[in-house]
């Protein structure tokens, strides 16, 4: 089955600084992948997702970038605030054939802006 | 509102006695699915639905049930709970069209098995 990591654990940054985030997947058939934001005590909430036919999509403050050949994505944050302290996951899905559809998360990682 | 509702959102029960947690969205979403999340492991889908009666095991289905006899609800059964199942449970619904959807999760059932 799909295998995903994602590093770093912990991540601290100072406001306004950016911050990166790196997972790399298994399953050469997974083609979608998005990335969640889970504050403390609340569900994950997704916060940009990209297909496998884009190589990178960007929304205001927060971007992704995938490489397929490598198999890896990262999450961009520009211009963190405060309000960006939370554990954020990666996923990768199968878009078809065994298993499709099902969703791989990463371990996360606590990202913790330092006003 | 579109949402994913559970219940109950907090549970402290005792080893063996058999408990459900329900999951239902207002979305007519085909896709359901149920995870575990616990410290430092990420989310672990237990078992997911793609429709009305079909089921499949995740990645932890061992020590849980589920049915899927209408196409909103989407129980999580624990027949005989021990304590490695204490965790924070999450119901997720997606739409099945094209595959690429995002799953919406619920708010969260916290478990305590003594």
């Amino acid at each position: 089955g799909e295998n995903v990591e994602q590093h770093p654990s912990t991540l601290s940054v100072q406001e306004g600084d950016s911050a990166v985030i790196k997972c790399t997947y298994s399953d050469s058939a997974s083609n979608y992948f998005p990335w969640y934001k889970q504050e403390l005590g609340k569900r994950p909430q997704l916060i940009i997702d990209i297909r496998s036919n884009v190589g990178e999509k960007k929304d205001q403050r927060i971007a992704v970038t995938l490489n397929k050949t490598a198999k890896h994505f990262s999450l961009h944050i520009t211009e963190t605030q405060p309000e960006d302290s939370a554990v954020y996951f990666c996923a990768a899905q199968r878009g078809s054939g065994a298993g499709s559809y099902q969703l791989t998360f990463g371990k996360g990682t606590k990202l913790s802006v330092i006003p | 509102e579109a949402q994913v509702t559970q219940n109950p959102r907090y549970l402290i029960t005792v080893t063996g006695k058999k408990l459900t947690v329900t999951c239902s969205q207002n979305m007519n979403h085909e896709y359901m699915s149920w995870y575990r999340q616990d410290p430092g492991l990420g989310l672990r889908q237990i078992y997911y639905s793609m429709n009305v009666e079909v089921t499949d095991k995740g990645d932890v289905p061992e020590g849980y049930k589920v049915s899927r006899k209408e196409k909103r609800n989407f129980p999580l059964i624990l027949e005989s709970p021990s304590p490695n199942q204490t965790s924070l449970y999450f119901c997720a619904s997606r739409s099945w069209d094209s595959g690429s959807q995002p799953q919406h999760f619920g708010d969260g059932t916290r478990l305590s098995i003594l």
